[in-house]
């Protein structure tokens, strides 16, 4: 069984801050995404990664697929109360599967 | 509407009874993917249909649930002698059915069985 594992669990910090989240899996995908989910919505698509060692910037969000494709990173500077949301990484594991991999999700609290 | 829709977008529910959940995938997308959710948690998958191949039943958690997506579109999935572990978000997505691309989701159906 292919699994996510995210870290933290829970984060609260104050606004201003920087945070790191961190998704791994001892598996290799062939992309992964990252979902940003507020209170009583879906999750919504925020980047895909495909390369090894990729690297995305979305404004305050940096976003990296590791070298070996099997753990990726959300970076934010200076967060805001907007931030506020459950992150979620999703995996391609390719094949002939189409289903992503969900990770089991970072509580981000950003207090103002 | 251009998003994917879901209802009801509550529901309370007797223990053992039946429930049904609906969802609307975005006009077009050919994959329609059913997750849980737990409060605060990632998402389980449930269940895939992909065009008119066979569905991909692999992550129901036992013979209560079903699914049905009829005519390549709108998807019920049912919920037999509903438990109350069975309380949860229920997630509709849609996509153009490649697992690399974006799943666009509905805002779910809370279940609460009591």
């Amino acid at each position: 069984t292919q699994l996510l594992e995210q870290s933290p669990q829970f984060l609260s910090i104050q606004e201003g801050e920087n945070l790191t989240v961190y998704c791994n899996s001892s598996s290799v995908f062939s992309s992964l995404q990252w979902y940003r989910q507020e209170p009583g919505e879906g999750p919504v698509l925020l980047v895909t990664v495909v390369t090894g060692g990729e690297v995305k910037k979305l404004k305050r969000l940096t976003f990296q697929f590791g070298d070996a494709r099997k753990d990726s990173s959300l970076h934010i500077t200076a967060a805001q109360p907007g931030d506020t949301g459950l992150y979620l990484c999703a995996a391609d594991p390719g094949g002939a599967t189409n289903k992503l991999i969900f990770g089991t999700g970072t509580l981000l609290a950003v207090q103002p | 509407g251009a998003g994917v829709s879901q209802s009801p977008s509550n529901k309370v529910t007797e223990k053992g009874k039946d429930v049904e959940l609906r969802c609307d995938p975005i006009s077009g997308h050919t994959a329609l993917y059913w997750y849980r959710q737990s409060l605060g948690q990632g998402l389980e998958f449930l269940i895939y249909f992909q065009g008119n191949s066979a569905p991909d039943k692999s992550g129901l958690p036992s013979d209560r649930f079903s699914a049905e997506r009829t005519g390549g579109s709108v998807s019920t999935l049912t919920i037999q002698r509903t438990q109350q572990e069975d309380s949860a978000v229920y997630l509709c997505a849609s996509s153009y059915g490649l697992a690399g691309v974006e799943q666009y989701f509905g805002p779910g159906t809370r279940l609460t069985v009591t």
